[in-house]
């Protein structure tokens, strides 16, 4: 079974500048979480989808972020205008099911991540 | 407060060793709990659940305790592939959200 993919692995830009991510789940998976990890933290999440609606974008910060999953298939994370604090691995993990009432979460299967430098 | 919290370590221990390290939650409804590994510049894996019970898997054994709100990750027989990063996750059951901890660094020592 494929993974999570993710593009591009790596990204170096200057602040102020725009990038793009993409991410595209393992086949069949209802939510896809995109999440920021700095070095040395644990990853934060900024996004769910379940399938190509928003269930939780509270750390999400609206000014500058903002992603979609249309189809609910591939998603992308987009970062306008970028900040040096914007630095970190994003990361992208999808899972069979979301979270219903009563139920327990799925295991969440990460991709490999994009590393996104900002100079 | 955070939500999940971890002692980030690093534990430097030889191999054959038994480690464990805990995790605390501050939302007492919590409901799921989860250790991931992490490799340094890899994605995180899941390791083990954690159920109400405690779970064994090999040389891995997890635990919950509410009263305390903390779980626990005990890892014996220490081999050098154990060298990661271990982090915990917690779902509070008050939304969608999915708390990481910071990660605890286990360094296995030949």
């Amino acid at each position: 079974e494929a993974g999570v993919a993710q593009s591009p692995r790596y990204k170096i830009i200057e602040k102020r500048q725009s990038v793009a991510f993409w991410c595209n789940p393992i086949s069949g998976h209802a939510t896809l979480y995109w999440y920021q990890q700095i070095l040395g933290q644990g990853p934060k999440l900024l996004i769910q989808f379940q399938n190509n609606g928003v269930v939780d974008d509270s750390q999400l910060p609206k000014d500058r972020f903002s992603a979609e999953r249309l189809k609910g298939v591939d998603s992308t994370l987009k970062i306008q205008p970028a900040k040096l604090e914007d630095s970190a691995v994003y990361l992208c993990a999808s899972s069979p099911r979301s979270r219903f009432r009563g139920s327990s979460y799925n295991e969440q299967f990460f991709g490999p991540g994009t590393r996104l430098t900002v100079l | 407060r955070k939500e999940v919290e971890q002692d980030p370590g690093p534990f430097n221990v030889p191999e054959g060793a038994t480690v464990a390290f805990n995790c605390t939650y501050s939302n007492s409804a919590s409901q799921s709990f989860f250790w991931y590994r992490q490799d340094c510049r890899k994605e995180p894996k899941l390791l083990m659940s954690v159920y109400s019970s405690g779970n064994e898997d090999g040389r891995f054994t997890a635990q919950l305790n509410r009263a305390s709100q903390y779980i626990s990750l005990l890892i014996r027989d220490s081999k050098l592939s154990d060298s990661a990063t271990y982090l915990c996750a917690v779902n509070p059951n008050t939304g969608n959200q999915f708390y990481f901890g910071t990660g605890t660094s286990l360094t296995v020592i030949p």
